[in-house]
């Protein structure tokens, strides 16, 4: 699952939509996955996390669903607000490594339009 | 609360010279932080794991001798770009794993 990102994908949505930004990782043994959000010229933000033996689990207006079958990971933000246009990354924990490394997606830049 | 700090927020720095990037946790130790480099629009890439009091341990393609990591307490890791290169400005990230990791606001460099 230590994927390298070339492309940012890009997602714009209306002030109020709902918005789903979606992760494929290719690792079957990662247990641990984490979404974050980076603003421009900061530092990644802990936004929702989800462990394994989870489907879903849901935060303050997120919610992250887990497919292990397909080795899928979705964000889901509930009525998108201005604020939340930013850079989302999923990364996962692939405890295989030994030292709990976590391993981050291409990332997807979600502009949310007034 | 917990926070992971970072100093410089950004430098430039003329080619060739060295500089070290401090990443410091608040509140609580770390015995273990990551070094992450962010290239502009893609995805962060692992550098290397940063043990307090032991060596680094860094992934594969860096340089070690490059970049030189200490973690001398367990509240400071720093990061040392020896000899840089126009090709070493990047975006550079410290975190340390306090429940889903916590990160720095990230240090940019700028070589000139």
């Amino acid at each position: 699952g230590e994927s390298v990102g070339l492309h940012l994908p890009t997602l714009s949505v209306q002030e109020g939509d709902n918005s789903i930004i979606n992760c494929a990782y290719s690792n079957s043994a990662s247990d641990y996955f984490i979404w974050y959000k980076q603003e421009s010229g900061k530092g990644p933000q802990f936004i929702i996390d989800i462990r394994s033996n989870m489907d879903k689990r849901q935060g303050q207006r997120v919610t992250v669903l887990l497919n292990k079958t397909v080795k899928h990971l979705s964000l889901q933000i509930a009525a998108t607000q201005p604020g939340d246009s930013a850079v989302y990354f999923c990364a996962e924990n692939v405890p295989q490594t030994g030292a709990n490394n976590l391993f981050f997606g291409t990332g997807t830049r979600l502009t949310v339009i007034p | 609360g917990a926070v992971v700090s970072q100093h410089p927020s950004w430098v430039i720095c003329k080619s060739g010279t060295s500089v070290k990037i401090e990443c410091r946790s608040l509140d609580f130790q770390a015995t273990t932080m990551f070094w992450y480099r962010q290239f502009p629009k893609q995805s962060l890439m692992l550098m290397a794991t940063s043990n307090e009091g032991s060596k680094a341990t860094y992934e594969q393609g860096v340089e070690k001798d490059k970049f030189l990591i200490n973690h001398a307490s367990l509240t400071l890791s720093t990061l040392t770009v020896t000899s840089a290169h126009p090709e070493d400005s990047s975006f550079y990230i410290c975190s340390a794993r306090v429940i889903g990791s916590l990160f720095g606001p990230g240090t940019r460099l700028t070589v000139l």
